[in-house]
């Protein structure tokens, strides 16, 4: 067990909505992040967090906000889909000895 | 930024060959973590590294962290058919976590 839920598992939405995929830990660790995983580019780092209200751009930060007022929890917002947006998202925390636990992720769809 | 390289980016094997995989940066790294990923979910942690020219194992797994820490290998002896998947290196460089873009790995029975 990772430890690390992720909902929805699927969601189809349309360009120019706002969608808020939920990432949340069983535990307590500080950092958590946000990934996106799309054919031929791996798995790119959107945002990360150290702590609660400590948050910070990866990559590819553009579109996307995040929030951290629990340590346990860490949504990832699209302010306004757009189609470049889908993807399959995971969330990941950092466990004991910087070992980093994913959850299942979720496979976004923007029409 | 930082940027890790995986080779190669596919392979296809017979069952019971041993294969090898190698991750690259031009950054120095501080941890490397090798994951498999199976189709529909999140990447699983295979091994980790935190010391220059360390060589662990983790059942027909073998891993080694470079000496000059920006490189590491993994290798799997034997392989089996639940070994398909894409192997991702990873290297953690302060805060962040970078991936590598990931050698797929498919084995014919």
């Amino acid at each position: 067990d990772a430890g690390i839920t992720q909902s929805p598992r699927y969601k189809i939405t349309e360009t120019g909505r706002q969608v808020t995929l939920m990432c949340h830990q069983t535990w307590s660790h500080s950092y958590m992040f946000w990934y996106r995983q799309d054919l031929g580019h791996g798995l790119r780092l959107i945002y990360y967090s150290a702590a609660a209200d400590i948050t910070d751009k990866g990559e590819v930060p553009d579109g996307y906000v995040v929030s951290r007022s629990k340590t346990e929890n860490f949504p990832l917002t699209l302010e306004s889909a757009t189609r470049s947006q889908t993807s399959v998202y995971f969330c990941a925390r950092v466990g004991d000895s910087e070992k980093l636990f994913f959850g299942s992720g979720t496979q976004l769809s923007v029409l | 930024g930082q940027q890790l390289n995986q080779s190669p980016q596919s392979m296809f094997i017979q069952e019971g060959e041993d294969v090898s995989m190698n991750c690259t940066s031009s950054s120095i790294f501080n941890t490397w973590l090798w994951y498999k990923q199976e189709p529909g979910e999140g990447p699983v942690l295979l091994i980790a590294l935190y010391k220059a020219g360390e060589l662990t194992s983790n059942g027909r797994l073998t891993a080694q962290f470079g000496i000059t820490r920006k490189d590491s290998f993994l290798n799997i002896s034997a392989s089996i058919p639940s070994d398909v998947g894409i192997y991702f290196c990873a290297g953690h460089h302060h805060d962040k976590v970078i991936f590598g873009p990931g050698t797929s790995l498919s084995v014919i029975p």
